[in-house]
């Protein structure tokens, strides 16, 4: 099917496991990017991606580790996650850095 | 923090009447976007307008862009139910490769 998928949709964790989140488009865009969106926060940047094997910081990268070995994929993984990281996670992708970017439908990661 | 800041938080209207959001960002950008989310559902792009525009259109939507002011305005007109979600704006301050998103503005169209 073509679009942007994450997996999980739903994920309940315990503090200091580790967690990955997979996001997976099928454009062949350049460009990915990891958002969370917490309530009074709006979506905050984590990682993006330019391309493949390269990945820079966003607004709120501590914690977060991610890779991008193929065009299509972007996981983000949570080596040892934490309560605050309790939130939606949005994967979104676009062809250019200016462009409109297109969201997946998002995994809502809860920590206990 | 670069982020735009929508106003106001929540807005209530009839069906059928216009809705103006607005949103307020602090630094020079390339280009300024709206998106709109669902409840559940991930964004979903409306418009982008550049720095050197000032007015754009698309179907009942209308965006303004005010680069003195820093600010730009969301107007849907003829609401509808359909129209009820949260809507954000994002801003690349300048960088080009990086979108900073606001809080939202939460509308409910009352059939």
């Amino acid at each position: 099917d073509a679009g942007i998928t994450q997996s999980p949709r739903y994920k309940i964790t315990e503090t200091g496991r580790q967690v990955t989140l997979m996001c997976h488009q099928t454009w062949s865009h350049s460009y990915m990017f990891w958002y969370r969106q917490d309530l009074g926060h709006g979506l905050r940047l984590i990682y993006y991606s330019a391309a493949a094997d390269i990945t820079d910081k966003g607004e709120v990268p501590d914690g977060y580790v991610v890779s991008r070995s193929k065009t299509e994929n972007f996981p983000l993984t949570l080596e040892s996650a934490t309560r605050s990281q309790t939130s939606v996670y949005f994967c979104a992708s676009s062809p250019t850095s200016y462009n409109e970017q297109f969201f997946g439908p998002g995994t809502r990661l809860t920590v206990l | 923090s670069q982020q735009g800041e929508e106003d106001p938080q929540a807005l209530s209207i009839q069906e059928g009447e216009n809705a103006t959001m607005n949103c307020s960002y602090k630094t020079s950008i390339n280009n300024l976007q709206w998106y709109r989310q669902n409840s559940g559902r991930g964004l979903v792009h409306l418009i982008l307008i550049r720095s050197n525009e000032r007015e754009k259109h698309s179907g009942r939507l209308r965006v303004t862009l005010d680069t003195s002011k820093k600010s730009s305005s969301l107007l849907i007109t003829a609401s509808r139910a359909a129209d009820t979600a949260s809507y954000f704006c994002a801003t690349d301050g300048n960088t080009g490769n990086q979108f900073y998103f606001g809080t939202g503005t939460s509308l409910t169209v009352i059939p």
